[in-house]
């Protein structure tokens, strides 16, 4: 079965810091990749997503992400935070199947001092 | 592109009653909706999968006559949790596919979430 980790439970970084949030699956056959992020009382918003290619993965907001395989592993980072980034961000992995459920890491809640 | 609205964003009803929430693609037609539910600072739990025209399916441990769910458009998808009780307060959201070809890769996108409280 599939499964998400996102070994970081809390983060606390500065604002125009540098920030790298950590995600590893476990699945058995090519992964479908995800973040979102979300606000407090709000739904989900992706960042961004992999499925395939290039293994940096560019998303909304300067996001990015980096696919290796080897270490079975999906971070997400920013070069530089802003006050707005501070959410709860979630990496997902999608399982397939004929729905294509996606498996939600526990996420990891991103709080930025001024 | 792809906005899934939800409502309502937050309702409080008393013991006994029935509450229906509504999740509608609202620039896409959506195949697969998925319904979750979130627990305060928890991830989130999927409850079942409805896809257009067919009955939805449940995840292990959701019990189906407590949580209504229908799929009636493509365009609409309803969740109803009947004879709500305290212990069924909870953040409930809702997620659209829009990907008619079931390609894999293909995001869910996902409504703002209902706050639901049972007094």
């Amino acid at each position: 079965a599939q499964s998400v980790t996102q070994p970081d439970i809390h983060i606390t970084v500065s604002e125009g810091a540098s920030l790298e949030l950590r995600c590893n699956y476990s699945y058995g056959a090519t992964p479908y990749l995800f973040w979102y992020v979300q606000s407090p009382g709000q739904g989900l918003q992706l960042l961004l997503k992999y499925f395939s290619g290039d293994t940096l993965v560019q998303g909304i907001k300067g996001f990015e992400a980096e696919f290796k395989r080897s270490q079975s592993s999906f971070n997400l980072r920013k070069p530089s935070v802003h006050w707005s980034d501070a959410a709860e961000y979630f990496c997902a992995v999608n399982s397939g199947g004929s729905n294509y459920k996606l498996t939600f890491g526990k996420g990891t809640l991103l709080t930025v001092n001024p | 592109g792809a906005v899934v609205s939800q409502h309502p964003s937050w309702v409080i009803c008393k013991s006994g009653t029935s509450v229906k929430i509504e999740c509608r693609s609202l620039d896409f037609q959506a195949t697969t909706m998925f319904w979750y539910r979130q627990f305060p600072k928890q991830s989130l739990m999927l409850m079942a999968t409805s896809n257009e025209g067919s009955k939805a399916t449940y995840e292990q441990g959701v019990e189906k006559d407590k949580f209504l769910i229908n799929h009636a458009s493509l365009t609409l998808s309803t969740l109803t949790v009947t004879s709500a009780h305290p212990e069924d307060s909870s953040f409930y959201i809702c997620s659209a596919r829009a990907s008619p070809d079931r390609v894999p890769s293909g995001p869910q996108h996902f409504g703002d979430g209902t706050r639901l409280s049972i007094l």
